[in-house]
């Protein structure tokens, strides 16, 4: 089983600034294969980033992902007031799929 | 669009067997790998397991003993069951399209409890 290790666990942070989010594997993957939510209170996940780099549908170009081998990054760069949530990391290549412990994104 | 809706009964006595099921509207479920997906209170994301349209299905170890997935393609519906549910297995229950869970239900809150 690969295990995600997000950090870090709680970043805190102001509109405008820059969030940088790390997901570590306990070992090597295809980048094909990570995504990245967010999770706002009481709501669904929603996906972010698939294939480590390819925003999905309707998420805005403030929202990047980067990385290959174990270590992928989430990078918003420039936080708008609905980014401040929690974040996700999710490896599907391989079986059992995982997730990260997630990383909290406050203000 | 593709939406997903979880049904089911939101509170299950210890012991007993946790069921639920998934509809897929806006699109047909005989095609991609179709998901459950859990969150306890305040937790993480577990993934439970998925099933492709054939019937075909892949469960989380941690789970499989006691994790059956189905599909129903006439209604386009796919559904869990997890059967000696314990307090442990309390969770709001996602389901979600694979691989990349890019589609989600609002999910189900299910509480074991007596």
């Amino acid at each position: 089983e690969i295990v995600l290790t997000q950090s870090p666990g709680t970043l805190s942070l102001s509109p405008g600034e820059r969030a940088t989010l790390s997901c570590r594997a306990s070992q090597s993957f295809s980048s094909t294969y990570l995504a990245w939510y967010q999770q706002k209170p009481g709501q669904a996940p929603r996906l972010l980033i698939y294939g480590a780099s390819s925003r999905a549908t309707g998420i805005p170009d403030r929202f990047s992902g980067s990385g290959s081998g174990t270590d992928f990054t989430l990078t918003i760069s420039r936080l708008e007031p609905e980014d401040f949530a929690v974040y996700y990391c999710l490896q599907y290549g391989s079986s059992p799929r995982t997730f990260g412990q997630g990383t909290k994104v406050e203000i | 669009q593709v939406q997903l809706q979880e049904s089911g009964p939101g509170l299950v006595k210890p012991s007993e067997t946790l069921s639920l099921t998934c509809t897929v509207s806006g699109a047909s479920i005989s095609s991609y790998y179709w998901s459950w997906i859990r969150q306890p209170p305040g937790k993480g994301l577990e993934w439970i397991g998925h099933i492709y349209y054939s019937g075909s299905t892949n469960y989380n170890p941690s789970l499989r003993t006691r994790v059956t997935i189905s599909v129903d393609t006439s209604k386009n519906q796919f559904s869990l069951k997890l059967s000696s549910v314990t307090a442990a297995d309390t969770a709001v229950y996602y389901c979600a399209r694979s691989s990349a869970f890019d589609i989600w239900g609002q999910g189900t809150m299910v509480t074991v409890s007596s």
